[in-house]
């Protein structure tokens, strides 16, 4: 099984709403990423969780805010977003092998919308 | 910073070889990826190599990696309309938990 699976995969939310993105993976990997990616453009890093704790923010706003409740789930909360926020957003995971995470394995990802 | 490019688009007819080139210009890169993106999906991972090769093959798949040139290419052997994707390449370093993902190429191959 190498499967990552986020849901949903279609979200819709106003600017005012507060919703939330998950993850979900039981290959037993204990690296977890939280990837942006715009029409056109490779994914960008936003965070990455390293058994559970958060060690890559890379500047993301505070409207974005990560949670990794156990090594299988890694949660996306949004609230208060914008228009430019919308973008697919993809999770990914992989093996902690010593100094190497592994080869990192991407979900369909979540197409988000922000009207 | 790193820097990873690639070029845009890459046409090909069905049945010939395709190859998708990436330059990067991190020289602690130790890791490199190939991922492939069809249209509103996530990536799929084809194939990776450790910065201490110089190729690797599998099935369709040759990778080869020119470490002193910091090049990398995928060759796809025996084109297939199914290949029509994006294919991104991807760097890491050693002890990071970071991709670097390059530009991306669009691959598109006609009958």
């Amino acid at each position: 099984d190498t499967e990552v699976t986020q849901t949903p995969k279609h979200l819709v939310m106003g600017m005012t709403n507060k919703k939330s993105l998950k993850c979900e993976q039981h290959m037993g990997h204990r690296a977890m990423y939280w990837y942006k990616q715009k029409a056109k453009k490779p994914p960008e890093l936003m965070f990455v969780y390293s058994y559970e704790k958060l060690s890559i923010n890379e500047s993301v706003p505070s409207r974005f805010s990560p949670e990794c409740p156990n090594s299988s789930l890694l949660n996306l909360h949004l609230h208060a977003l914008q228009p430019e926020d919308s973008a697919l957003y993809l999770c990914a995971s992989s093996q902690v092998k010593g100094g190497w995470t592994g080869e990192a394995f991407f979900g369909q990802g979540t197409r988000l919308t922000v009207v | 910073g790193e820097d990873v490019e690639q070029s845009l688009f890459l046409s090909v007819r069905e049945g010939d070889s395709s190859v998708i080139n990436c330059t990067y210009t991190d020289s602690s890169s130790t890791y490199l990826y190939w991922y492939k993106q069809e249209p509103g999906a996530g990536l799929q991972l084809l194939t990776y190599i450790f910065s201490n090769m110089d190729m690797k093959q599998d099935q369709r798949l040759t990778v080869l990696l020119n470490k002193k040139d910091k090049h990398l290419s995928l060759r796809i052997a025996d084109t297939q309309t199914g290949d029509s994707a994006i294919y991104f390449c991807a760097e890491s370093g050693p002890n990071t938990d970071k991709l670097i993902f390059g530009t991306g190429t669009r691959l598109q191959v006609f009958p």
